[in-house]
């Protein structure tokens, strides 16, 4: 079945080092977003791409970083320069014709500073 | 910009209660309208959606109708389950006249349910 793949489910990192999220699609779709979920505050979108070697900054870029060399592929980056890191990230991707509701979503990493 | 405010929550239910999350936004172009669903520790699930105004959405009970006078999106059920206990978010999609979809989703900040048996 098609579908969007985030791993790990859970991951740890001391603080000032620099850990990447994974994300992997199979669904042929051109666009790809990475949210941040915070308790209370539902979810912010901090990279986005609409094509391959193409993405653009979302509302809460900084202390991020985001590559997009595959369709398939949009690993995120969380850098030592982001200053509260711990949040749950969610991927998700959307066909380019989606019309704004073919939207997919991944089942998300836990991130936890320790 | 865009935005979307929910209610705040939590909401706690008897089970065969009836549902309603108030959801209103602000946005700029022709934006569709969402509700997602979050089990709990999984990712977020399509509930329904409204493309245009006065469409109603509808999805395993739950109905919310597109209404542009005042913008809302308000999320009811007739009458809930302990199975339907989660995070529900509204959301909205901007488009432009041609219903080119400018693909970011603007999201509200979450409604916990709870239902008791």
């Amino acid at each position: 079945d098609g579908g969007i793949t985030q791993s790990p489910k859970y991951l740890f990192r001391k603080e000032g080092q620099n850990v990447t999220l994974s994300c992997e699609q199979n669904l042929n779709h051109d666009a790809m977003y990475w949210y941040r979920q915070d308790p209370g505050q539902g979810l912010r979108l901090i990279y986005y791409s609409q094509i391959v070697n193409d993405f653009q900054k979302g509302d809460i870029a900084e202390g991020y970083s985001v590559s997009r060399e595959k369709k398939e592929s949009f690993p995120l980056t969380v850098t030592s320069a982001q200053k509260n890191p711990t949040a749950f990230y969610l991927c998700a991707s959307r066909t380019s014709t989606g019309g704004g509701y073919g939207y997919t979503f991944g089942s998300g990493t836990r991130l936890t500073v320790v | 910009g865009n935005s979307v405010t929910q209610m705040e929550g939590p909401v706690t239910l008897s089970e065969e209660a009836f549902l309603t999350i108030n959801c209103t936004y602000t946005a700029t172009g022709y934006p569709s309208l969402f509700w997602y669903v979050q089990y709990p520790g999984e990712g977020l699930q399509l509930l329904l959606k409204a493309t245009k105004a006065d469409d109603k959405g509808s999805n395993k009970g739950f109905e919310a109708t597109y209404r542009k006078e005042t913008t809302s999106f308000h999320l009811e059920k007739g009458s809930v389950q302990v199975s339907d206990s989660a995070v529900y978010f509204c959301a909205l999609s901007s488009s432009n006249a041609g219903g080119t979809s400018y693909g970011k989703l603007t999201f509200g900040q979450g409604t916990i349910l709870t239902v008791h048996p």
